[in-house]
């Protein structure tokens, strides 16, 4: 199973574009990458997944480079209301065996 | 994606007793749905796979027979915590695989359990 390392915590601003960085040196050919949002005594919410290159939805954008050893999650235009823990995982689809193992995440403040 | 329902939302219990948290796949039939543990300011401890129809799979470490997984149905599984102490206190989250092809997974609300 890849093991991710993330920022323990950051700061922003309403209004500022935050990025996330996640590392996972020892990704493997299967593995996807998948970024999850936890709000104080909820469940996890999913936010993007990818694979390769860029992704994006309505709520944010994944960036994987060529090596795939890394992503980064980037949330435009951040409100008070994104203040939350933010979780990288990588893992195996399911029907491969794989299954999800958090790491410790990045708590996101934003500030006004 | 998925939309998963956990009851009780909450429970408060006297140590020695056993606790029943429900999870509900509202629309959508889960053959595998997943339960894990968080305790105050810690990430996400993976505990069960269960699978519909057949027993759960643990993860190393949590004891299965302190911690009774039922799937009796592709919209239902339970987690039982039996003979309840007060180090079992946590927050209980289940979720289920939306795309087995990719492991997308959508999560419960959680149950926040506090034994006395």
């Amino acid at each position: 199973l890849a093991k991710t390392t993330q920022p323990i915590s950051m700061d922003s601003y309403e209004g500022q574009e935050v990025n996330i960085t996640c590392s996972h040196n020892n990704i493997a050919t299967n593995d996807y990458i998948t970024w999850y949002q936890q709000f104080p005594s909820q469940g996890p919410r999913f936010i993007i997944q990818g694979y390769k290159t860029k992704v994006t939805n309505e709520v944010a954008s994944l960036f994987i480079p060529a090596d795939r050893k890394s992503s980064t999650l980037s949330l435009p235009r951040v409100s008070l209301s994104d203040t939350a823990v933010y979780y990288c995982l990588v893992g195996a689809p399911y029907n491969q065996g794989g299954k999800l193992i958090f790491g410790q995440g990045t708590e996101l403040s934003v500030k006004p | 994606g998925a939309v998963v329902s956990q009851h009780p939302s909450w429970v408060i219990c006297k140590s020695g007793t056993s606790v029943k948290i429900e999870c509900r796949s509202l629309d959508f039939q889960a053959t595998t749905m997943f339960w894990y543990r968080q305790f105050p300011k810690q990430s996400l401890m993976l505990m069960a796979t269960s699978n519909e129809g057949s027993k759960a799979t643990y993860e190393q470490g949590v004891e299965k027979d302190k911690f009774l997984i039922n799937h009796a149905s592709l919209t239902l599984s339970t987690l039982t915590v039996t003979s309840a102490h007060p180090e079992d206190s946590s927050f209980y989250i289940c979720s289920v695989t939306w795309d087995t092809y990719t492991d997308t997974q959508y999560f419960g609300p959680g149950t926040r359990l506090t034994v006395l």
